[in-house]
């Protein structure tokens, strides 16, 4: 199984709504990521988490808070967002953090805030 | 500075054409990875290739071919005979601290 698995693909919520993004992987991998992207842009790294850990936050707004229940699961929950931050949400992960680390992506979640 | 440049905003060619993706970049470490990555319609960013800092062996691997230059900082990608399924938009990355992506090349490629 080398997949990450990202629930929703799709998410439309209002600036006063609390929903979260929930990815999920099964290769055993130690490091696992959120990154935005918007249109057209590449990838922003926002959190990693090492060993369950929070090991970088990009100096992302509080409104995004990560959570990692396990070494196969990372959730982003979401409150109180903006329309700027509709985006393309990815999940990574890599066996470790290393710098010559592959990363692993899912397809992303869609978010509009409207 | 870390840095990477995909001068090539967007790519049209037509299907069989060969075509070659550009991307330079800056750092000052001398380890260092390079990357590309393909993403689809579909989202997904997709691993192509990875190379260290301390090879720079070309590499072939069916269509895709990979030249890695450290003199002028150049990791440029060539599809051979392009196909309506390599249509995608390209990332070129560095490796270093952090995974440093470029501003990705649109490729189109038209039957």
């Amino acid at each position: 199984d080398t997949e990450v698995t990202q629930t929703p693909k799709h998410l439309v919520m209002g600036m006063t709504n609390k929903k979260s993004l929930k990815c999920e992987q099964h290769m055993g991998h130690r490091a696992m990521y959120w990154y935005k992207q918007k249109a057209k842009k590449p990838p922003e790294l926002m959190f990693v988490y090492s060993y369950e850990k929070l090991s970088i936050n990009e100096s992302v707004p509080s409104r995004f808070s990560p959570e990692c229940p396990n070494s196969s699961l990372l959730n982003l929950h979401l409150h109180a967002l903006q329309p700027e931050d509709s985006a393309l949400y990815l999940c990574a992960s890599s066996l470790w953090t290393g710098k010559g680390e592959k990363l692993f992506f899912g397809s992303g979640t869609q978010l509009s805030v409207l | 500075a870390q840095k990477v440049t995909q001068v090539q905003t967007e790519i049209s060619v037509v299907e069989k054409e060969d075509v070659t993706l550009d991307c330079v970049y800056e750092t000052r470490d001398t380890t260092y990875y390079l990357f590309w990555y393909k993403q689809p319609p579909s989202g997904e960013l997709v691993f192509l290739i990875r190379r260290n800092s301390f090879d720079e062996q070309n590499e072939i691997s069916g269509r895709y071919s990979w030249n890695f230059q450290k003199s002028t900082s150049s990791f440029n990608f060539t599809i051979t005979a392009s196909q309506v399924v390599d249509s995608a938009v390209y990332f070129c990355a560095l490796g270093t601290d952090k995974l440093i992506f470029g501003t990705g090349t649109r490729l189109q490629v038209f039957p």
